[in-house]
């Protein structure tokens, strides 16, 4: 089956700085690739999607990035600001294929203010 | 429209007794999920149902059962617990139109602790 694989666990930056999280995953058919957002205490809810047939996909100051051939991909926030702290889980799944999302292990992004 | 409810938020179990998580959503989705979270684990599937009738075996099935009781309702049940089946679950649902059937919608989760 399919593997996701998600660094760092952790990462602290500074409000305004960039943060970076990577996925790699394991299974070349994986076509659909979310990103969710948890804030303590609170229920997971998708902040972006990217499918395999596009490279890159923005919404504000978010953004994610695939590469097909290296099956990795990942997740840009830009200007972090303090309500960006939680933790970010990515995903792999084959689409129409039971909708069966495989998740990373989650990172937890601490922004300083 | 109150989305995907699950309940209990909150149960304590002693190893061996039984307990029925129930879930139940109100946007006509098709598909519905349980998922548990441990941490570093991210979050892994225990049980899924693509339509009302079908379940089927996630990643993390032993331990568990499942009932899909109709459209809106889908039920997580342990037999007899374990320690190892402490962790927070969450039920989700997807679907149904086009482009929508991947994006989940999860419950505010089930926190459970077996002793």
């Amino acid at each position: 089956g399919e593997n996701v694989e998600q660094h760092p666990s952790t990462l602290s930056v500074q409000e305004g700085d960039s943060a970076v999280i990577k996925c790699t995953y394991s299974d070349s058919a994986s076509n659909y690739f979310p990103w969710y957002k948890q804030e303590l205490g609170k229920r997971p809810q998708l902040i972006i999607d990217i499918r395999s047939n596009v490279g890159e996909k923005k919404d504000q100051r978010i953004a994610v990035t695939l590469n097909k051939t290296a099956k990795h991909f990942s997740l840009h926030i830009t200007e972090t600001q303090p309500e960006d702290s939680a933790v970010y889980f990515c995903a792999a799944s084959i689409r129409n294929a039971g909708n069966m999302l495989t998740f990373g292990g989650g990172t937890r992004l601490m922004v300083k203010p | 429209n109150a989305g995907v409810t699950q309940t209990p938020k909150f149960q304590v179990l002693k190893t061996g007794q039984s307990m029925t998580l129930q879930c139940a959503q109100d946007m006509n989705h098709n598909s519905m999920y349980w998922y548990r979270q441990d941490p570093g684990m991210g979050l892994r599937l225990i049980y899924y149902s693509a339509s009302e009738g079908t379940t089927d075996k996630g990643e993390v099935p032993n331990g568990y059962n499942v009932s899909r009781l109709n459209k809106r309702e889908f039920s997580l049940r342990l037999e007899s617990a374990a320690p190892s089946q402490t962790s927070v679950y969450f039920c989700a649902s997807s679907g149904p139109g086009p482009g929508e059937g991947e994006k989940l919608f999860f419950g505010s989760g089930t926190q459970l602790s077996v002793l």
